[in-house]
């Protein structure tokens, strides 16, 4: 089966603009978690939605948003642009996220870049 | 304050050799998990531990959950450069999935 798209895979934004990243996850599953890589901080959790609710979110401020479809795919959006905010977006999509054993499955990231 | 510190930050090593890296964390977790990742790619799920002490085998990998799940040790056997790569731990706790920063692992041929 496919696994989790992440759209589009680079992108170069200026400050001050808002950027919006998407992600169509694993057919089936219905949790779909955020996170942003950078080599110093590593992975940070942002938010994680269950159909359609948002379930849990990181420390992150509010210029981090993000929704969920009916057909569990996710976008985040992130305004306001800083130069702080170029990294690595991870989206993680699983089956059952309240298991103890359960699995994320990652997309390949949208790197993004702010000039 | 990071959650879970791993250790080393970074290690290279020979084609050949063992080495063990380690994830340690003050608190209790119900779960933990290591990953691989490699350049432009997402992390990969290699193994989930669940119980205190818990040893489990991924052919040359041996994974450890410590006694009283706050830690854990990834051991390799014989490394070789297909090892290569950024090695992630990842602990739930109320029902969120904390991930270390990574041991960057390079095995050179």
């Amino acid at each position: 089966k496919a696994g989790v798209t992440q759209t589009p895979r680079y992108l170069i934004k200026t400050r001050g603009q808002q950027v919006t990243l998407s992600c169509s996850p694993i057919s089936g599953h219905r949790s779909v978690s955020w996170y942003q890589q950078t080599p110093g901080q590593g992975l940070q959790f942002l938010f994680e939605y269950f159909s359609e609710t948002q379930r849990n979110k990181g420390n992150f401020p509010g210029r981090f948003s993000g929704r969920q479809f009916s057909n569990s795919r996710s976008e985040m959006n992130v305004s306001t642009l800083e130069l702080g905010d170029s990294a690595l977006y991870l989206c993680a999509s699983s089956l059952n996220p309240t298991a103890q054993n359960t699995e994320a499955f990652f997309g390949q990231g949208t790197r993004l870049t702010v000039v | 304050t990071q959650l879970l510190e791993q250790s080393p930050q970074f290690l290279s090593i020979q084609e050949g050799e063992n080495l063990t890296v380690y994830c340690n964390s003050s608190s209790v977790f119900s779960s933990l998990q290591w990953y691989r990742q490699e350049p432009g790619e997402g992390p990969v799920l290699l193994v989930t531990v669940v119980t205190g002490g818990e040893v489990k085998k991924l052919k040359r990998l041996t994974f450890q959950f410590g006694d009283a799940r706050k830690d854990s040790s990834l051991h390799i056997t014989a490394a070789q450069p297909g090892d290569t790569g950024l090695y992630l731990c990842a602990g739930k706790r109320d029902d969120k999935i904390i991930f270390g920063k990574g041991t960057r692992l390079h095995i050179l041929p």
